[in-house]
């Protein structure tokens, strides 16, 4: 299985900037996905491809990367933003990972 | 719209079984693979399988962690997909989700999600 990384959790102040990584354990070229989860919802695809905006998403979200190392940016953060951010991984079966809480300072 | 919708989930006692259903609306169900996955209180999404298209012969794969007690199947004349749970764990405790697969410029992409299905296996 692919593993992918993401550090635990990232406290963030309105307005600012919030970026989280993802680290794959093997290259998974392009095919990399960003999920917001908010609490007691179902996972919303965000981002797709690493860097491709899914419909009806805002533009403050937005990501890059490929093969390893992805980044997943909320610029500027909003108070509806506040929830858990999911990598997930399309290379080979698929696994997602551990997840980022975001919180506000 | 499309539109996923879970149901069958409750409580089971450990080495029972239970089969939860997926509801699909709003796009046509043949044109496309389908999944599902669960998330346990707390944890990360857990992909479980998923069962191909009608143009691939509804063809399964499962997560090794699941196979020989998990089966996915579908009814495509009623939009549902379904998930067959045996010989359930306290370990299968969890949400489940089912999900759409699409092609996004030649990646595959679970661009919708159901509600979710809450399933407690537990004496």
């Amino acid at each position: 299985d692919i593993v992918l990384t993401q550090s635990p959790a990232l406290a963030v102040s309105l307005g600012q900037r919030a970026t989280i990584s993802c680290r794959a354990s093997e290259s998974v070229r392009s095919s990399m996905h960003w999920y917001q989860q908010k609490s007691g919802q179902q996972p919303k695809l965000l981002i797709y491809g690493a860097s491709n905006l899914a419909s009806g998403v805002p533009a403050r979200f937005s990501g890059s990367g490929s093969g390893t190392d992805f980044t997943f940016t909320i610029d500027p953060v909003e108070a509806d933003d506040i929830a858990t951010y999911y990598c997930q991984q399309s290379r080979n079966d698929p696994t997602f990972g551990a997840g980022t809480k975001l919180e506000l300072k | 719209e499309v539109k996923l919708l879970e149901s069958g989930g409750g409580l089971v006692q450990p080495g029972g079984s239970l089969r939860l259903s997926c509801a699909a609306s709003g796009f046509t169900f043949t044109d496309f693979y389908m999944s599902w996955i669960r998330q346990p209180p707390g944890k990360a999404p857990e992909w479980l399988g998923v069962i191909r298209n009608k143009a691939n012969g509804y063809t399964t794969e499962y997560n090794p962690s699941v196979k020989g007690r998990f089966t996915i199947s579908r009814d495509n004349t009623q939009n549902i997909l379904y998930l067959q749970m045996n010989t359930l764990r306290a370990e299968d405790t969890a949400i489940y989700y089912c999900a759409r697969w699409d092609v996004y410029y030649g990646l595959w992409v679970m661009d919708a999600w159901g509600q979710g299905a809450s399933v407690t296996v537990s004496s």
